[in-house]
């Protein structure tokens, strides 16, 4: 266990949908990172927020937004839901706005139909 | 070429072999260098990391990075079935755009 919490764990939306999905961060960190992982593949970075800024974000179009807040928690959320949106969405938390270890949580699996 | 890319899978390896899983990557000034596992329909988590070139040892997993030729590797002695997963390498660095970079992955199976 991370202490890294995420909700809800599985979600199903359609096309053109908006959905928020939630992380909880570990006690003692600043930073949460979003990932989307498709089936088979790596996890791509979507964006990351330190000390509640945007503090880097991947090759995701705007529809995909975030927010920090000051308990570190955090929201992603994805407006105009496409069908290529289904994957595992991965929170992870860590200490520092740098290249520090990331902790994950155990993820949202999302589903368009 | 991809920022990190590890060796094509599947993997397959008799229980109480040694397997090899190696990684390499394209940005030089990467600082931090991340094994993660993932059972499949979970989330990954955290094996070890390594910061210095050389070796690295946590139980029967050994990390090896080689910063001169971008490279790192994860040894798994004495292999169990368990250890059936897909390996996930990422690589830390200083960048704003994005500080942690993972590769594509390389599955494990362990046959007993």
């Amino acid at each position: 266990e991370t202490g890294v919490t995420q909700s809800p764990t599985h979600l199903i939306k359609t096309r053109g949908q908006q959905v928020t999905l939630r992380c909880s961060s570990q006690s003692g960190h600043n930073t949460v990172s979003w990932y989307q992982q498709a089936l088979g593949q790596g996890p791509q970075f979507i964006f990351q927020y330190y000390r509640e800024e945007e503090n880097g974000r991947g090759n995701f179009p705007p529809r995909f937004s975030g927010l920090q807040f000051p308990n570190y928690s955090s929201e992603l959320n994805v407006n105009a839901l496409e069908l290529d949106d289904s994957a595992l969405y991965l929170c992870a938390s860590s200490r520092g706005g740098g290249p520090e270890t990331q902790y994950f949580g155990p993820g949202t699996r999302l589903l368009v139909l | 070429q991809k920022e990190v890319e590890q060796n094509s899978g599947p993997l397959s390896v008799p229980e109480g072999a040694i397997a090899s899983l190696n990684c390499t990557y394209s940005d030089r000034g990467s600082q931090s260098f991340f094994w993660y596992r993932q059972y499949s329909g979970k989330s990954p988590e955290l094996i070890m990391f390594i910061y210095s070139n050389g070796d690295k040892e946590d139980g029967r997993f050994t990390a090896q990075l080689n910063k001169a030729s971008q490279y790192v590797s994860l040894l798994i002695r004495d292999s169990q079935p368990s250890d059936s997963a897909t390996y996930l390498c990422a690589v830390g660095r200083d960048n704003y755009g994005q500080n942690f970079v993972f590769g594509p992955g390389t599955r494990l199976s362990v046959l007993p």
